[in-house]
């Protein structure tokens, strides 16, 4: 089954600094990958996903890169502020068939003023 | 709001006992997920259904069943409960089969004593 390793556990940035976060995935036929962003006490939201028939996506300040040949994704969040602090979590799975969505096992992003 | 309801929000209960968890998915979401959430871990993938049919199934204990009714609620029940059940429970909602946003609820906290 689809295995997600995700880079690095914490992560800590000053204010308008830049922060990358990076997934692998284990099954190729991975097409669909998703990133989540759950703040402190609150549910898992989704922000920004990606599928494979597209290298890159960007929404405002976030952006999702994907190599299909190296099977792995980054997120990449420029300027930074505070209110960007939470726990990212990246997610791999096919989008067709009995897949289920994995998850990566999430990264802290603080980000201090 | 995500338009997804759980039910209860705290519970507390000893070892040896059973639980059930209800979820209410957004309006017209057929998928329902359940992923459990240990303290400081990621989201582990417990089982998925879609319009009543179990899809998908992750590292599910034995002790752990989940059904989804014709009004499209589910419930988990998780029962001889051991103190390393002690996590918060997310259900989720989609409205399509895979490869999709999902809408998570706030989570039943579920303290095993």
């Amino acid at each position: 089954g689809e295995n997600v390793e995700q880079h690095p556990s914490t992560l800590s940035v000053q204010e308008g600094d830049s922060a990358v976060i990076k997934c692998t995935y284990s099954d190729s036929a991975s097409n669909y990958f998703p990133w989540y962003k759950q703040e402190l006490g609150k549910r898992p939201q989704l922000i920004i996903d990606i599928r494979s028939n597209v290298g890159e996506k960007k929404d405002q300040r976030i952006a999702v890169t994907l190599n299909k040949t190296a099977k792995h994704f980054s997120l990449h969040i420029t300027e930074t502020q505070p209110e960007d602090s939470a726990v990212y979590f990246c997610a791999a799975s096919k989008d067709t068939g009995f897949q289920k969505l994995v998850f990566g096992t999430g990264t802290r992003l603080l980000v201090s003023p | 709001d995500s338009g997804v309801t759980q039910t209860p929000k705290h519970l507390i209960t000893a070892t040896g006992q059973r639980v059930t968890l209800r979820c209410s998915p957004r309006s017209g979401d057929l998928s329902v997920y359940w992923y459990q959430q240990s303290l400081d871990q990621g989201l582990q993938f417990l089982i998925h259904y879609y319009n009543g049919e179990e899809r998908a199934k992750g590292n599910i204990l034995e002790r752990f069943s989940a059904q989804q009714f014709p009004d499209l609620h589910s419930e988990l029940n998780l029962s001889s409960l051991e103190l390393g059940d002690s996590a918060l429970y997310f259900c989720a909602s989609s409205v399509v089969q895979w490869g999709g946003e999902l809408f998570f609820g706030e989570g039943s906290r579920l303290t095993v004593l």
